[in-house]
């Protein structure tokens, strides 16, 4: 069946390291990729998206990279702050009617 | 200034009882939706409705029930609550289905203890 995971469940950075976080997707067909980062206590938060006609789109501090090849997403922070500190989700639409389906997880924790 | 609201945040609870969630967004958003999320983090998705109608249904024991009075509220009610039932429920939404891509906003969250 179609799923979405990570590699990585924990990550430890150095504040003002880079992280990546990685996630693999089994849906071939999938054609839109969303990571959301949520911070303990509350709601899944957007952060960046991208679409399967692109490999990389960056935001602010964030990059999210696409590989459809090895069906593989990745998202990198840039000088990673104790505020990033959160689990990040990738998710993907399937199916229609806007389904997100989320892979497992993964913390960042960032050190002083 | 809320965007997606819920209430309550906490819920306690005896297994059998039945119990309500209530969520509102004020993004005049026509879509909203209700996840689950367990205890390992694992969020899936249960229900959608979409301008008060239901467009997704997934594989959810009938004890749960949605009802979207107009399209600005979203509520789930709970019947003969079990053990497994606990978990965060986190309700969203979004502008439009009809791209099937619209970003979706989440409230906080839900945190539903059954003993």
């Amino acid at each position: 069946g179609e799923s979405v995971g990570l590699h990585l469940p924990t990550l430890s950075v150095q504040e003002g390291d880079n992280s990546i976080i990685n996630c693999a997707y089994s849906n071939s067909a999938s054609d839109y990729f969303i990571w959301y980062k949520q911070e303990s206590g509350k709601g899944p938060q957007f952060i960046i998206d991208i679409r399967s006609n692109m490999d990389k789109r960056q935001g602010q501090r964030v990059t999210v990279l696409l590989n459809k090849t090895v069906k593989h997403l990745s998202l990198q922070i840039a000088a990673t702050q104790p505020g990033d500190s959160a689990v990040y989700f990738c998710a993907e639409i399937s199916g229609g009617y806007n389904k997100l389906i989320f892979g497992a997880g993964t913390r960042l924790a960032v050190h002083p | 200034d809320t965007a997606v609201s819920q209430t309550p945040k906490y819920l306690v609870t005896q297994m059998g009882n039945d119990k309500s969630i209530k969520c509102e967004q004020n993004l005049g958003h026509d879509t909203m939706y209700w996840y689950k999320q367990d205890s390992k983090k694992f969020l899936k998705i249960m229900f959608s409705y979409n301008n008060k109608e239901l467009i997704i249904n997934e594989t959810v024991p009938n004890r749960f029930s949605p009802k979207s009075p107009d399209k600005a509220h979203l509520n789930l009610h709970i019947n003969s609550l079990e053990l497994g039932d606990s978990a965060v429920y986190f309700c969203a939404s979004s502008q439009d289905p009809g791209g099937d891509t619209d970003t979706q906003y989440f409230g906080p969250g839900t945190r539903l203890t059954v003993l």
